[in-house]
């Protein structure tokens, strides 16, 4: 049980364009999910919390208008990157906690590249 | 908010040898998970273990949560075991799981 679906697995788009990731939870509902970037040999970084039914927070210093977050569903949030930069070449992942299970649960990542 | 550290930041093994990773949090903590980030970036998480200890297989995790740290034991490596080793920590009164920069562990056969 607890698992997170994640798609794209990669994309390339080009400049200036936008690119939208889904995060859904599989098999549990998740009334809150996490976004997270990874520059390469780097950690994971929070980038923002999503809420069913409500805006997301911000991490500080993500720009809000830049990365939008939807999370219309209890299952279902997603991360659309607008007018990407090369930049904004980065890991993304997102993540979810089931009620049942306390720990987090991580998709299986987008690696996006911007040319 | 919640700093967490790991050591050693490298590690290199040979196939059969065991190992020790480090977490240190700086916080009370209700959530510790350790996990392993395969070459193509998928988090598989290993432990949950905010106190305590586990064991799966070749793998075992203690955590001391009165002394703020946690260790993750690899026994017999196996070349499978490379990757990036990551702990990650909650704190007591928060929802946001903040990730250790992560052990880089290579197993030479």
């Amino acid at each position: 049980g607890a698992v997170v679906s994640q798609h794209p697995s990669w994309v390339i788009c080009k400049s200036g364009t936008s690119v939208k990731i889904e995060c859904r939870s599989l098999d549990f509902q998740a009334t809150t999910m996490f976004w997270y970037r990874q520059f390469p040999k780097q950690s994971l970084m929070l980038m923002a919390t999503s809420n069913e039914g409500s805006k997301a927070t911000y991490e500080q210093g993500v720009e809000k208008d830049k990365f939008l977050i939807n999370h219309a569903s209890l299952t279902l949030s997603t991360l659309t990157v607008t007018s990407a930069h090369p930049e904004d070449s980065s890991f993304y992942i997102c993540s979810a906690r089931a009620e049942f299970h306390y720990g987090y649960t991580f998709g299986s990542g987008t690696r996006l590249t911007v040319v | 908010g919640i700093q967490v550290e790991q050591s050693p930041p490298d590690l290199i093994l040979q196939e059969g040898a065991n190992s020790t990773l480090r977490c240190n949090f700086s916080d009370s903590v209700n959530n510790l998970q350790w996990f392993h980030q395969n070459p193509w970036g998928q988090l598989i998480n290993l432990f949950y273990i905010p106190s305590g200890t586990k064991q799966n297989g070749r793998l075992s995790a203690t955590t001391v949560a009165t002394e703020r740290y946690s260790l993750l034991y690899i026994s017999s490596s196996q070349t499978t075991d490379s990757g990036v080793y990551f702990c990650a920590a909650l704190m007591e009164y928060g929802n946001k799981l903040v990730f250790g920069a992560g052990t880089i562990l290579r197993v030479k056969s």
